[in-house]
């Protein structure tokens, strides 16, 4: 089945280090986003990407970074730099096109602590 | 300024009655997309449904109907005799047709449907 795969469901974090949050699509899909959600509030945009090779920032990129080198991967890094970083992370992608917004697709999540 | 608005932070009801979740948004935009998503405890949003600004009919889905009012920028969801499965949290987003990649999120709706 199509669909958008995250991995770790769940991940902790040590005080200095970088984690990787994977998200994978089969959707063929050619943008893919990535959220953060804290308890009690709306999703916010950390990054997103509308084609290969290519991503912006979004409302809190502080702290994190991303690649794209393939269609179907969008792995998020959180850095030592994010001094916040416990959260649930949603990965999402949807279809390009510019005259029709489509709905974004979601990912299971992955809930971030820090040991 | 706060794109979209959901007041209700939390309902319960109990199970068969229905129930209203208010969303409320703001835009410049004339031509813009409407979304509801469901989040259950796993995590995942599921997308519900897309509206479009030039479409004001209301939709029935099953037990699920959307009220649109461009008159009061309101974009209301309705649940007919709720459900145990109906309870999660609820968000609505809108999308600008000149910015198709950006989600605007409401801060979500908790619904608690009690036996």
């Amino acid at each position: 089945d199509g669909g958008i795969t995250q991995s770790p469901k769940y991940l902790f974090r040590k005080e200095g280090q970088n984690v990787t949050l994977s998200c994978e699509q089969n959707l063929n899909h050619d943008a893919m986003y990535w959220y953060r959600q804290d308890p009690g509030q709306g999703l916010r945009l950390i990054y997103y990407s509308q084609i290969v090779n290519d991503f912006q920032k979004g409302d809190i990129a502080e702290g994190y970074s991303v690649s794209r080198e393939k269609k179907e991967s969008f792995p998020l890094t959180v850095t030592s730099a994010q001094k916040n970083p416990t959260a649930f992370y949603l990965c999402a992608s949807s279809s390009r096109t510019e005259f029709s917004n489509q709905p974004q697709h979601f990912g299971d999540g992955t809930r971030l602590s820090i040991l | 300024a706060q794109k979209v608005t959901q007041a209700q932070t939390e309902i319960s009801v109990v199970e068969k009655e229905d129930v209203t979740l208010d969303c409320v948004y703001e835009t410049r935009d004339t031509t813009y997309y409407l979304f509801w998503y469901k989040q259950p405890p796993s995590g995942e949003l599921v997308f519900l449904i897309r509206r479009n600004s030039f479409d004001e009919q209301n939709e029935i889905s099953g037990r699920y109907s959307w009220n649109f009012q461009k008159s009061t920028s309101s974009f209301n969801f309705t649940i007919t005799a709720s459900q145990v499965v109906d309870s999660a949290v609820y968000f609505c987003a809108l999308s600008e047709a000149f910015n198709f990649n950006k989600f605007y999120f409401g801060s979500g709706t908790k619904l608690n449907v009690k036996p």
